[in-house]
């Protein structure tokens, strides 16, 4: 079945720093690929979505590029601010396939300290 | 963007009475919906998945009488947790996905269940 392996936390960086949160999965047909931040006591909220290879995703200076090669979605932030302070799931979904529930990963916990 | 909105954001409640938390999408048709469950500090389980106007499909090893999944409507389901008992004391998350070409998901902002 479809999986998604992400890297595991937490992770804490000082601000300014260059973040690099890695994600590889495992599908069975051509899935879109999600990352979700989750800051504390709150639900999900999209950070950022690719549906086809090449094809990268960017918001808040955070950008995942879907690589079908290597069957990764890096989650990337050249300069990252206490206030990104927050929980990260990597997703992915087959709908096209005909599954349409999302499969996450583990999360990784990231803190950013001044 | 789309608005998936969750109610009650937490609730306290005594054992053996039932909880109801109601997800609407404010803004557009949710044709699916899904309920996650989520203990602290891990990632989302999936529970079940909603269709307007059908039975939900309940992942294996979740009791579909004890989490009663209603979706009368394209803007609303319910999630009722029967006879609640302290461990069902948890984070509980709805989901609703749109139709292409805005295919996504939006999630309701949870509601944290603690059984006394």
């Amino acid at each position: 079945g479809d999986s998604v392996t992400q890297m595991e936390g937490p992770v804490t960086l000082s601000e300014e720093a260059f973040l690099t949160i890695n994600c590889t999965y495992t599908a069975t047909g051509y899935p879109s690929l999600f990352w979700y931040v989750q800051y504390p006591g709150e639900g999900l909220q999209l950070l950022l979505k690719a549906t086809k290879a090449d094809d990268k995703g960017s918001n808040k200076g955070f950008e995942a590029t879907y690589r079908k090669e290597t069957t990764s979605f890096h989650l990337e932030k050249g300069s990252v601010q206490v206030s990104d302070s927050a929980v990260y799931f990597c997703a992915l979904s087959d709908y096209n396939s005909g599954n349409e529930k999302l499969t996450f990963g583990t999360g990784t916990r990231l803190t950013i300290i001044p | 963007g789309a608005v998936v909105s969750q109610h009650p954001s937490w609730v306290i409640c005594k054992s053996g009475t039932s909880v109801k938390i109601e997800c609407r999408s404010l803004d557009f048709q949710a044709t699916t919906m899904f309920w996650y469950r989520q203990f602290p500090k891990q990632s989302l389980m999936l529970m079940a998945t909603s269709n307007e106007g059908s039975k939900a499909t309940y992942e294996q090893g979740v009791e579909k009488d004890k989490f009663l999944i209603n979706h009368a409507s394209l803007t609303l389901s319910t999630l009722t947790v029967t006879s609640a008992h302290p461990e069902d004391s948890s984070f509980y998350i709805c989901s609703a996905s749109s139709l292409p070409p805005n295919y996504g998901y939006t999630f309701g902002s949870g509601t944290r269940l603690t059984v006394v």
